[in-house]
């Protein structure tokens, strides 16, 4: 079966430090990726996401993520975070002509000011 | 964001009664989900539908009913509302026209006593 890893489940961070998020999916085929946001008692917002192309896509709030298709990875970068970035991240994975989706565990990010 | 609302947002209830959310999407989405999220699981699927009477199970359907006779709404049904099924349910559309990603509703927190 499908599975998406998220092997950090609790970040700390200071403001203006970088972060880098992992996220692995295993399936051979091709995929749809996905990072969501859910601030602390929102809803989960889409961050960024990669479809085909190239392989560096940037989302919103200066977020970017880079899928490496022989790691079987698409792991989230910011250079420098804010406060405001606390949040938890998802990272998601849908195989390439379906519209199920499967989900990391969630990474916790606290930022601190 | 898509225009998702959820009802109740809100809920107690006592184990062994039948409890029904409901989701409701003004985009006309094809596809709509429900997930619940516990703390160290993410989001898991429950049941999906990819049209009007059109349903699937998901990864943790087990207790769990859904339908949707209409286009804009999809209700989930807990048929025995048990202490395991309390947490936070989530609604989900998609995709976008052109797109493959999924929008998501606020959120119901069950909390089954």
């Amino acid at each position: 079966a499908q599975s998406v890893s998220q092997h950090n489940h609790h970040v700390i961070l200071s403001e203006a430090a970088s972060l880098e998020l992992g996220c692995n999916y295993s399936y051979g085929g091709t995929v749809n990726l996905f990072w969501y946001v859910q601030y602390p008692g929102q809803h989960l917002q889409l961050l960024l996401k990669y479809f085909s192309g190239d392989p560096l896509v940037k989302g919103i709030k200066g977020f970017e993520a880079e899928f490496i298709k022989s790691k079987f990875s698409f792991n989230l970068r910011k250079p420098s975070v804010q406060w405001s970035d606390t949040a938890e991240y998802f990272c998601a994975v849908s195989i390439s002509g379906t519209y199920k989706y499967i989900f990391g565990t969630g990474t916790r990010l606290k930022v601190l000011a | 964001d898509a225009g998702i609302t959820q009802s109740p947002r809100h809920k107690v209830t006592e184990t062994g009664t039948p409890v029904t959310l409901r989701c409701h999407q003004t985009e006309n989405h094809r596809y709509m989900y429900w997930y619940r999220q516990d703390p160290g699981h993410g989001l898991r699927l429950i049941h999906y539908s990819y049209g009007v009477k059109d349903t699937d199970k998901g990864e943790v359907s087990d207790g769990y009913s859904v339908s949707r006779s209409k286009t804009e709404d999809f209700l989930l049904t807990l048929e025995s509302a048990t202490s395991s099924q309390t947490s936070v349910y989530f609604c989900a559309t998609g995709p976008p026209q052109g797109s493959y990603e999924q929008y998501f509703g606020p959120g119901t927190r069950l909390t089954v006593t």
